[in-house]
């Protein structure tokens, strides 16, 4: 069965700060895995997808790696803003089956002016 | 990008009463929908997948009578909490996956909160 963890559970920095999120799944059978943000009481937003065959993801001052082999994704973040703050969640699909998403538990990040 | 829309997006409701959540696709076809649960500050967990013109599959240790799902079209799956209880109270969120799409992204609503009381 797929587990996914997310280190650090959560993390404070001053605006301004690059930084990087972990995370880790023990099963390296997956299709996808995706970033996602989620604001309090709120769904989620897609950051960024990376698929199996993809080494990483870019998106504006958002960039994600894959490291399939190992296991492992990082998110990192340039240049922190306070409109970062927010939980990150990272999730992978596996490569059989219904594809659905099996998710780590997230790392609440709070970026102070 | 692709539009997944849930409502209601708050519930209260009395213990005993049954529950209706619903999940549309706006923009596009989904012939398989999950749904998901969270309990505050932990994470999502999959409750089950819809699919279109069939019976849900059920994720371990989730009851099918008491969380009933209907996907009777191509842009729309539902949820029902039938007798609600306290413990059933929880965020529930839906998401979709394009019909005939190969990258296998996934696209959420905004989620539903319901509260029993």
């Amino acid at each position: 069965k797929q587990e996914v963890t997310q280190i650090p559970a959560a993390l404070s920095v001053p605006e301004g700060e690059n930084l990087v999120l972990n995370c880790s799944f023990t099963d390296s059978a997956i299709y996808n895995l995706q970033w996602f943000r989620q604001d309090p009481g709120k769904g989620l937003t897609s950051l960024l997808l990376i698929q199996s065959s993809q080494r990483e993801q870019t998106s504006g001052r958002l960039n994600a790696s894959l490291d399939k082999s190992s296991g492992r994704s990082t998110l990192y973040i340039a240049a922190s803003q306070p409109g970062d703050s927010a939980t990150y969640l990272c999730a992978v699909s596996q490569d059989t089956g219904r594809r659905a998403l099996t998710f780590g538990s997230g790392t609440r990040l709070q970026v102070q002016p | 990008g692709a539009v997944v829309s849930q409502h209601p997006s708050r519930v209260i409701c009395k213990s005993g009463t049954s529950v209706k959540i619903e999940c549309r696709s706006l923009d596009f076809q989904a012939t398989t929908m999950f749904w998901y649960r969270q309990f505050p500050k932990k994470s999502l967990m999959l409750m089950a997948t819809s699919n279109e013109g069939s019976k849900a599959t059920y994720e371990q240790g989730v009851e099918k009578d008491k969380f009933l799902i209907n996907h009777a079209s191509l842009t729309l799956s539902t949820l029902t909490v039938t007798s609600a209880h306290p413990e059933d109270s929880s965020f529930y969120i839906c998401s979709a996956r394009l019909a005939g799409a190969n990258t296998g992204e996934l696209f959420f609503g905004e989620g539903s909160r319901l509260t029993v009381l």
